[in-house]
This record gives structure tokens, C-alpha cells and sequence, in this order.
């Protein structure tokens, strides 16, 4: 079983639509990265989280620590919001990233 | 701007030859990361550095080789011994291990025909 599992691995919406994507971990954590990969292959960094919730945006990130569950949403989705979006937990053990497979998120107008 | 370069782009290899992968920063970062991404699994750790002339083997290190002697600095190659080359390359740097979050480059495709 992998130690970082999201959910679903893709997603089709209508451009307006509430999205949330999920992410589960198995380990003990010290962050959590939400990141976003375009077709060309560059990451960048969305959200680091340890507790609560941030936004940015129309983008907002939950971690639950108790649970290990995080969730990202997007608001008001639009087709420049397709992309793949991973999670990632930093290890509190040897304080390295650990990684999900990532959501693959299409947007139509 | 800081950022992290990588080059190139697309990269093809004949099978039997090493390539190196190019990775620059401007960040003053003292940590620097390369991960392998296949389709369909996450970013696995290749090898990783936290301070300039050393570095430590991630998960797959193995036909992979790398060096750090400038801190703006983490070439990787990828040596002939590496059975399965072909992926999406990046390169990754952060402060402190992390602590601050990480800056990604925007990566290399390697095919070896």
C-alpha cells in the first residue's frame, strides 16, 4: 500500500464546478504540499500545510492531522485550472518527501 | 528572478551512452533534490544533496550517478548501468531540508532510442 494515496486519479468537471481532490497518508508528517503540474511538466508549489486550512485565490487546502487526510478545492473551476495536482507529505522521520501518484483534473468549458 | 534552471527540455539517448542532466539554481538554497517521475507513480528520490561535496542516494539511485561541487550546482547523469532510463526528470531545491518548502525546475524528458 502506498504511504501517500489521492483521490479520485482523475476528474472530468464543467467549468464552474466545485472540485475537491483528496489525499490520505499512512506516515507521521511535519508538512504537507499541495503542487500542480502543467502539460509541460514544471511543479509548482500550491500550499504547504501542517494544520487548519489555507487559500489562495480560488484554491483552498484542509489538513486533518488526526485523521492524516487533507483535501484541496477548487472554487469557481475553470479550464486553465486542468493540470495534475499531487500531494505531498514530508517525512517526520528522515524529513524526506513522500509522494502521491497525483489527480489528473480536466476542466471543459 | 531565483528559480531553478534545467536543460535541456528533451534530451535523446542512444542506449550504451551516459547523459547529464543540467541543474542550476539562483536561490542560495543549500539543499538540492532529483526525482524520476514515470507515468501514472509518483516522484521517486534519486539522489539528494544538502550541502556542497556531499550527497546521499535516495530510493532508486542506482545507475545514477551526480556531484556537488557548487552550491548553484547538481548535475545528474545517467549511466548506461541504468536499465530503464526513459522518464521525466526533476530537479528540486529547498532551505533548511525543507522546512520552507521546495522550488521545482520544469524538468527533463529523456528518451533513449
Amino acid at each position: 500500500k502506498n504511504e501517500v494515496e489521492q483521490s479520485p486519479q482523475n476528474l472530468t468537471a464543467q467549468e464552474g464546478e466545485f472540485i475537491t481532490i483528496n489525499c490520505s497518508y499512512s506516515v507521521g508528517i511535519s508538512a504537507l504540499h499541495w503542487l500542480q503540474q502543467h502539460p509541460g511538466g514544471g511543479i509548482v508549489s500550491l500550499f504547504m500545510l501542517s494544520s487548519g486550512k489555507k487559500k489562495h485565490g480560488r484554491l483552498i487546502a484542509t489538513i486533518n492531522i488526526q485523521e492524516k487526510h487533507s483535501s484541496l478545492h477548487i472554487t469557481a473551476s475553470h479550464p486553465r485550472d486542468s493540470a495534475v495536482y499531487i500531494c505531498a507529505v514530508r517525512s517526520s522521520s528522515n524529513y524526506q518527501l513522500i509522494w502521491g501518484a497525483g489527480t489528473k483534473l480536466i476542466i471543459k468549458p | 528572478d531565483g528559480g531553478i534552471t534545467q536543460s535541456p527540455k528533451y534530451l535523446f539517448r542512444k542506449e550504451g551512452q551516459n547523459v547529464t542532466l543540467s541543474c542550476e539554481q539562483n536561490l542560495n538554497h543549500d539543499a538540492m533534490y532529483w526525482y524520476r517521475q514515470d507515468p501514472g507513480q509518483g516522484l521517486r528520490l534519486i539522489y539528494y544533496s544538502q550541502i556542497v561535496n556531499d550527497f546521499q542516494k535516495g530510493d532508486i539511485a542506482e545507475g545514477y550517478s551526480v556531484s556537488r561541487e557548487k552550491k548553484e550546482s547538481f548535475p545528474l547523469t545517467v549511466t548506461s548501468a541504468q536499465k530503464n532510463p526513459t522518464a521525466f526528470y526533476l530537479c528540486a531545491s529547498s532551505e533548511q531540508g525543507g522546512i520552507y518548502g521546495y522550488t521545482f525546475g520544469s524538468g527533463t524528458r529523456l528518451t533513449v532510442v
